[in-house]
């Protein structure tokens, strides 16, 4: 069976623009998560959504968004990019949520110019 | 505000030694996962730890959840170069925070030379 994968693997955006980073998870998950991660740093919670619905935000400005679709794939919207907004975006899924064992994709890596 | 925090930050050793990298929280976890990272990959599950006291062996890797479910360990033996990575400590249900969310560290660099 695929892992999940993450499109596009790599990106170069200058300040203001904006970005949507893709997901897709192993196929029969449900839920999916989305982290940033920053070098030296462990992965931090962007946003879970399980069966389509929003179950968990973190601590991350308006600027990022994000939507799960009916095949479960899911998409991250980050707007008014910043330079701090350079980092690996990871895109996590599982059969229903995070007491269940995440499997990662290799993640996007998001450069800001 | 929900922390977890890992020990050392890094580690070189020889192959051969044995290492603990520690995962400690004021944060009660109902469930805490292990992660293994190498560069230019996601973070790779090693091991889910849910029951307070838990001991779980992965070949020459041991995990052990604390009896209050605040903080964990992992002891490697005799270390080889293939071990090499970025281990990761992630909290699952800690209560007072969000249920939708892992918790992670801030990582164990681990570099071993043959």
């Amino acid at each position: 069976d695929a892992g999940v994968t993450q499109s596009p693997t790599h990106l170069i955006k200058t300040r203001g623009q904006h970005v949507t980073l893709r997901c897709s998870p192993i196929s029969g998950h449900k839920s999916v998560s989305w982290y940033q991660q920053v070098l030296g740093q462990g992965p931090q919670f962007i946003f879970q959504y399980y069966e389509k619905e929003e179950r968990g935000r973190g601590n991350f400005p308006d600027r990022f968004s994000a939507r799960q679709f009916p095949n479960y794939s899911s998409e991250l919207n980050v707007n008014a990019l910043l330079l701090g907004d350079s980092a690996l975006y990871l895109c996590a899924s599982s059969l229903r949520g995070v007491n269940q064992p995440q499997h990662f994709g290799d993640g996007t890596r998001l450069s800001i110019l | 505000t929900q922390l977890l925090e890992q020990s050392p930050q890094f580690l070189s050793i020889q192959e051969g030694e044995n290492l603990t990298v520690y995962c400690n929280s004021s944060s009660v976890f109902s469930s805490l996962q292990w992660y293994r990272q190498e560069p230019g990959e996601g973070p790779v599950l090693l091991v889910t730890v849910v029951t307070g006291g838990e001991v779980k062996k992965l070949k020459r890797l041991t995990f052990q959840f604390g009896d209050a479910r605040k903080d964990s360990s992992l002891h490697i033996t005799a270390a080889q170069p293939g071990d090499t990575g970025l281990y990761l400590c992630a909290g699952a249900g800690g209560y007072g925070g969000s249920q939708g969310n892992l918790i992670f560290g801030k990582g164990t660099k681990l570099s071993v030379k043959p």
